[in-house]
């Protein structure tokens, strides 16, 4: 089935770490997206691309760094300048259109 | 940009129908859409409305347009505890500026 893979569903970084959270997309969608949600709290979007190769900051992109290296892969990286990462991320595509979503990824601090 | 505001929180006894409400500023968006969002889940897709259209009916789903007053309304027929979630409007411009709204809170009551 077509659809959109987060992974890993649950994460855990320790202080000064970076990690990574994997989003892929078997939807042949051009455009991808990242998102922070925080507890009560709506969407804040972190980076989206709509070309391989090409991605524009969001409202929130400070303390995070993406790539876009092929059409099906927008990995999304926290690093330990990010110093409130704790939260749900949510990855996106479109066509474009609606956006579709994948199932999230709920990232905590050790 | 687009200022889009909803009811953060909404009510409603089990068979009851439940109205969500969405008000937005810009009025060039193209497509108006309502998710639905479940505890630790992605966001789902429920409905959508093209600009130039006033109703569209989706079994129990009714969505409302008025776009002189720039509304939006999501009615569910016949709630059910099933229903109960975040449901959140979008807006979008043929792909750009695609903007969602802060989510309301459904609470289904026996």
């Amino acid at each position: 089935d077509g659809g959109i893979t987060q992974s890993p569903k649950y994460l855990f970084r320790k202080e000064g770490q970076n990690v990574t959270l994997s989003c892929e997309q078997n939807l042949n969608h051009d455009a991808m997206y990242w998102y922070r949600q925080d507890p009560g709290q709506g969407l804040r979007l972190i980076y989206y691309s709509q070309i391989v190769n090409d991605f524009q900051k969001g409202d929130i992109a400070e303390g995070y760094s993406v790539s876009r290296e092929k059409k099906e892969s927008f990995p999304l990286t926290v690093t330990s300048a990010q110093k409130n990462p704790t939260a749900f991320y949510l990855c996106a595509s479109s066509t474009p259109g609606p956006q579709h979503f994948g199932d999230g990824t709920r990232l905590s601090i050790l | 940009g687009e200022d889009v505001e909803q009811s953060l929180f909404l009510s409603v006894r089990e068979g009851d129908s439940s109205v969500i409400n969405c008000t937005y500023t810009d009025s060039s968006s193209t497509y108006l859409y309502w998710y639905k969002q479940e505890p630790g889940a992605g966001l789902q897709l429920l409905t959508y409305i093209f600009s130039n259209m006033d109703m569209k009916q989706d079994q129990r789903l009714t969505v409302l347009l008025n776009k002189k007053d720039k509304h939006l309304s999501l009615r569910i027929a016949d709630t059910q505890t099933g229903d109960s979630a975040i449901y959140f409007c979008a807006l979008d411009n043929y792909g750009q500026n695609f903007v969602f709204g802060p989510g309301t809170r459904l609470s289904v009551l026996p």
